[in-house]
Formats: C-alpha cells, sequence, structure tokens
C-alpha cells in the first residue's frame, strides 16, 4: 500500500508570495493532519480534516488555510509568506480517529 | 512549563547498547502516546502506539507509560547502526487528533 505522498518535495518563494502544497493520504484514511517542523519549534500542528471538514486548528495565524477533496486528498495554503514560514511542513493521515497517524516525507519550504 | 518535555541529546552508544529514551508531560489528559522515528530529509515514521498505561513490545522496541507520573519511555535492545535517527515522541487527547511533539532526541549508534 502506497504511503503519504507530498508534492512538492521542495519549494523556494519569496516574502510576500503565497504558496499551495499537496497531501495525497494512505488509500482508505479519510482523516488527513498537516504539520509544521522547525529546528526552533519542533512538530507544530496546523490543522485537521475529516470528511472535507476542518475538525481542528492549531494556533497559527489565519494565512494558514488548507482545504479536503472529496478524495481525500488535500492541500494546505499560506498567502503572504514571511521568512519564518521555512520549514518543513508535513502531511499524515489516518485511518479513524482511534488509529496512528503516518507521516509524508514533507514539502521543504524555503522563504527567500 | 511545556507540555511535552524531551531532552534532546545528542545521545551517542555502541552498537549492541540498550538504548533508553523518555519523555515527561505535564496534560493529565492525554491518553494516547507514540513513538516516531525520523531520518534525515525523512518524515517522522511510526514505531509505537498505546493507549493508556502499560507496556507494549515489538520486536527490539518496549514502549512504557505511566501516567501516575506523566512520564513515557522507550527502550531500543540490541541497537543496530540502522538505528541513528531522531526520536520523537508523541501524545494526544483522542488518537490522532492534535498529537503534541516533543522536540526529538537524536541517537547515534557506533559500529
Amino acid at each position: 500500500k502506497a504511503g503519504v505522498t507530498q508534492t512538492p518535495r521542495y519549494l523556494i518563494k519569496t516574502r510576500g508570495q503565497q504558496v499551495t502544497l499537496s497531501c495525497s493520504p494512505i488509500s482508505g484514511h479519510r482523516s488527513v493532519s498537516w504539520y509544521q517542523q522547525t529546528p526552533g519549534q519542533g512538530l507544530q500542528f496546523l490543522f485537521e480534516y475529516f470528511s472535507e471538514t476542518q475538525r481542528n486548528k492549531g494556533n497559527f495565524p489565519g494565512r494558514f488555510s488548507g482545504r479536503q477533496f472529496s478524495n481525500s486528498r488535500s492541500e494546505m495554503n499560506v498567502s503572504t509568506l514571511e521568512l519564518g514560514d521555512s520549514a518543513l511542513y508535513l502531511c499524515a493521515s489516518s485511518f479513524t480517529d482511534d488509529s496512528p497517524l503516518h507521516f509524508g516525507n514533507g514539502t521543504r519550504l524555503t522563504v527567500t | 512549563q511545556k507540555e511535552v518535555e524531551q531532552d534532546p541529546g545528542p545521545l551517542s552508544v555502541p552498537e549492541g547498547a540498550i538504548v533508553s529514551l523518555n519523555c515527561t508531560y505535564s496534560n493529565s489528559a492525554f491518553q494516547y502516546f507514540m513513538w516516531y522515528r525520523q531520518y534525515s530529509r525523512k518524515g517522522p515514521e511510526l514505531l509505537m502506539y498505546t493507549y493508556s498505561s502499560g507496556n507494549k513490545e515489538d520486536g527490539r522496541f518496549t514502549a512504557q507509560v505511566d501516567k501516575s507520573s506523566k512520564y513515557i519511555s522507550l527502550f531500543i535492545r540490541d541497537s543496530q547502526p540502522s538505528d541513528s535517527a531522531t526520536y520523537l515522541c508523541a501524545m494526544s487527547e483522542g488518537g490522532s487528533e492534535k498529537l503534541v511533539f516533543g522536540k526529538g532526541t537524536k541517537l547515534t549508534v557506533n559500529p
């Protein structure tokens, strides 16, 4: 079974631009979560989607948004990029609420 | 006080050693406890997933949860160079929802 797939693997953007990251969950998984990983803060929860609805949201500004499609694939968008948004963005999926999260290999975003 | 505390290391051990990794937490509502392994330039890989207190063993890995002390551990027996990675503890109130991670412990196993 294929794992969580994230595209692109690497992105370089300029301050003020916006970016869209894509995630395909494991087949059959309906819950998709996004996390930001930085050396200083570690892994931090961004948001979680289930059946196209956002169920939970972390403490990030409104510039960070996401959505989930009917096939469970998900995208996250960051608008008006700041230097501090440089990070590894990880997508994860789970089969049910009681089952563990499985992560993709992430998208490395660099903002210059 | 951070919700989850994990010693960042680095930790360096000889091949074959027993490795002990630990996390403490402050939120008594946490019910689900996980350990992930992360290699450089890869995403976290699930190693262990436990609910509530107790022990769980999987091959060379043993996870322990002591909710009364708010303390979780991961033991690696007969450590191998391929175990060299960063180990992340994670926990949540509800399964896969809103995991809170430790900062990770970087482990090196020397041949």
